[in-house]
């Protein structure tokens, strides 16, 4: 199957640093890539969706200055959390789309705590 | 605006036992539905996709049904295994190819 694979695994930072997230798919070109984020036993809620070589469309409430998303390649997705606050202390999962049938496949996910 | 939710939230069951875990969706114009399985702190795996034309799919010991009309969904698994244990998410995606997640279901299959 489709492999997606996301860096860093984990990541510690101070209040207001910047940190970025890489959302690769290993196998396969993506033109659309999805960005997801996960409270604590909560589900996932759709942050924005990458695509290549255009602007992210992001979902109402989602601030885009503060998430800023680069799908500069078919392979790479990247999320930048800006300026981040305890509050952006989540678990953030990004997904590449397979085409055909528009099956989802989900990267490992990244733990951000923000300090 | 889709809604997704899953019943029951958590399930305990005996190992052997079948599972059966409940999905509905508010807006039948689905493309597709997709059902995954997340261990605590890990990402999605998908196990099965649903397309809006197809009544259900099976792979080995799970098999999803899909009711467009009534909008719901089932996912069952057979004899269930201790390794069984994690959360199911079911999620329904639009044309737009956003997905909407319910809240998820967490299993626990006592040895």
């Amino acid at each position: 199957g489709a492999v997606v694979s996301q860096h860093p695994s984990w990541v510690i930072c101070k209040s207001g640093t910047s940190v970025k997230i890489e959302c690769r798919s290993l196998d396969f070109q993506a033109t659309t890539m999805f960005w997801y984020r996960q409270f604590p036993k909560q589900s996932l809620m759709l942050m924005a969706t990458s695509n290549e070589g255009s602007k992210a469309t992001y979902e109402q409430g989602v601030e885009k200055d503060k998430f800023l998303i680069n799908h500069a390649s078919l392979t790479l997705s990247t999320l930048t959390v800006t300026s981040a606050h305890p509050e952006d202390s989540s678990f953030y999962i990004c997904s590449a789309r397979v085409l055909p049938g528009n099956e989802q496949f989900f990267g490992p996910g990244t733990r951000l705590t923000v300090l | 605006k889709q809604e997704v939710t899953q019943i029951p939230a958590a399930l305990s069951v005996p190992e052997g036992e079948n599972l059966v875990l409940n999905c509905s969706f508010t807006d039948s114009a689905i493309y597709n539905l997709q059902w995954f399985r997340q261990d605590p702190g890990k990402g999605l795996t998908s196990l099965l996709l649903i397309q809006s034309s197809q009544r259900e799919q099976t792979s080995g010991r799970l098999n999803a049904s899909l009711d467009k009309s009534s909008g719901r969904s089932t996912l069952y698994i057979a004899a269930s295994q201790p390794g069984d244990s994690a959360t199911y998410l079911c999620a329904a995606q639009a044309a737009g190819n956003k997905l909407t997640f319910g809240g998820g279901t967490r299993v626990l299959v006592k040895p």
